[in-house]
This record gives C-alpha cells, structure tokens and sequence, in this order.
C-alpha cells in the first residue's frame, strides 16, 4: 500500500519569513497526483496545491510552492512570506487510481 | 459555504447509544468518503462510495454502519462505540472514483465525536 510520511509533527516560522515542509511517499505507480492540503481551526481541509507526476515543473500557486523530487519520491511544500492566517495543520496526499493517502500532518505555527 | 456540509459539527454520545452522522453535497459529485482523523495520525479511509455502491470497505468495525441513499447525501450510524472511537469524522467528495484524479477532493468541517 502507499505510505504518504511527514516527518515533521510541528515547525514554526516568523512572520514574513519562508518555511519548508517536508512529505515523502512510497509507491511502484509511475502515475500519481500529490497535494498538499491545509486544515485550520475552523476543522475544513483546503486544497493548497497540486502536483502531476509526469509534470517536471514545479507546481507554484502564489505564496505555495512545492519541491517534487521524483526519483527521491520527495513532495515539499515551501511557504513563503508567511502570514498569520498560514497557521494550520498541513497534510501531504498521495493518490493514484484507487483512492487518497494522507500522511499524518505538520502543524504550523505562524509567529508575530 | 464549502459545497460538502457535515451535520452535527460536535457529538458526545454514551457507549449504548445509537446515533447518525450526516453529509450533504451539492456539487454533482459522484464519489463520496468517510474518513477519521485521529491526532498525530494519518487520515484513515474508512467508506467509498460511488453512485451510490460501497466500492470500498477498509476493515471498519460494524459498529459503524455507511449508507448512501443517493448521490448527494451519506450517512455513518454509530451504536455501540468505544471510547477510542473518539475522533473527529471527515466527509469528502469528488466528481468521480478516478477520472478527476487531478481535482482532489472537496472536504467537510467534519464531526468532533467524543464517546463516554
């Protein structure tokens, strides 16, 4: 089965500064999609940013972008210029042609 | 509004209780889950859906019981839990099982349930 591992549980930040978030993944498919999704306070998971395996280029949406290392099956997601409202959990997902895998989440903390 | 509504949004029951959690989703979506979020843990897949047929069932106790009258609402019957059933229950949907693998899913709030 496909393992989705983040190996961090808790990071923090400063405030406008950059953090980097860490997901590995073990899997034997060559087509997959992985995501990052972000979960506040108010408990909804939110769709940050997608990546297409057999896309080479980075994926970036705004402030997000992402790491993806195929080789190293590596998908890091990097903040940038953090902001208070960036403070939630973040989960890395994995999926294929069966369903989602989520790794265990890092929690962020934003600091004024 | 996020398009998936999960109701109630907190729940305390007793071990002998029987009760419902509800989802509703109005987005035309086909594909329908259950999962729990438990801290420190990866969410866990519990219930797959699509058009309306269990496709997916990941050894889940029978204590919790899916239904999925159509294709806009799914339900998850509760009776008999254990205090380690405590957790906070995720709802989610997607246009199909596998054709929108790009999409993502969409999520509810989800239900905190505490069991005493």
């Amino acid at each position: 089965a496909q393992t989705v591992t983040q190996s961090q549980p808790e990071m923090s930040v400063q405030e406008a500064e950059t953090v980097t978030l860490s997901c590995t993944y073990d899997t034997s498919e060559s087509d997959y999609y992985l995501f990052w999704y972000k979960q506040p306070p108010s408990r909804q998971m939110i769709l940050v940013i997608r990546q297409e395996a057999y896309k080479q280029q980075n994926a970036t949406e705004n402030r997000f972008s992402v790491n993806f290392q195929k080789a190293a099956k590596s998908f890091s997601l990097k903040i940038s210029d953090s902001q208070l409202g960036d403070a939630a959990m973040y989960f890395c997902a994995y999926r294929d042609n069966n369903d989602m895998r989520f790794g265990a989440g890092t929690r962020l903390t934003v600091k004024p | 509004e996020t398009g998936v509504t999960q109701t109630p949004r907190h729940l305390v029951m007793g071990m002998t209780n029987k009760k419902s959690l509800k989802c509703e989703q109005h987005l035309g979506h086909n594909a329908m889950y259950w999962y729990k979020q438990s801290a420190k843990k990866p969410l866990e897949l519990m219930f797959v859906y699509s058009l309306e047929e269990r496709v997916e069932n990941n050894s889940v106790p029978s204590r919790f019981s899916p239904e999925c009258p159509n294709s806009s609402h799914l339900f998850l019957h509760l009776h008999t839990l254990q205090p380690e059933d405590s957790a906070l229950y995720l709802c989610a949907s997607s246009e199909s099982l596998s054709r929108d693998r790009v999409n993502g899913y969409t999520f509810g709030s989800g239900t905190r349930l505490t069991v005493v």
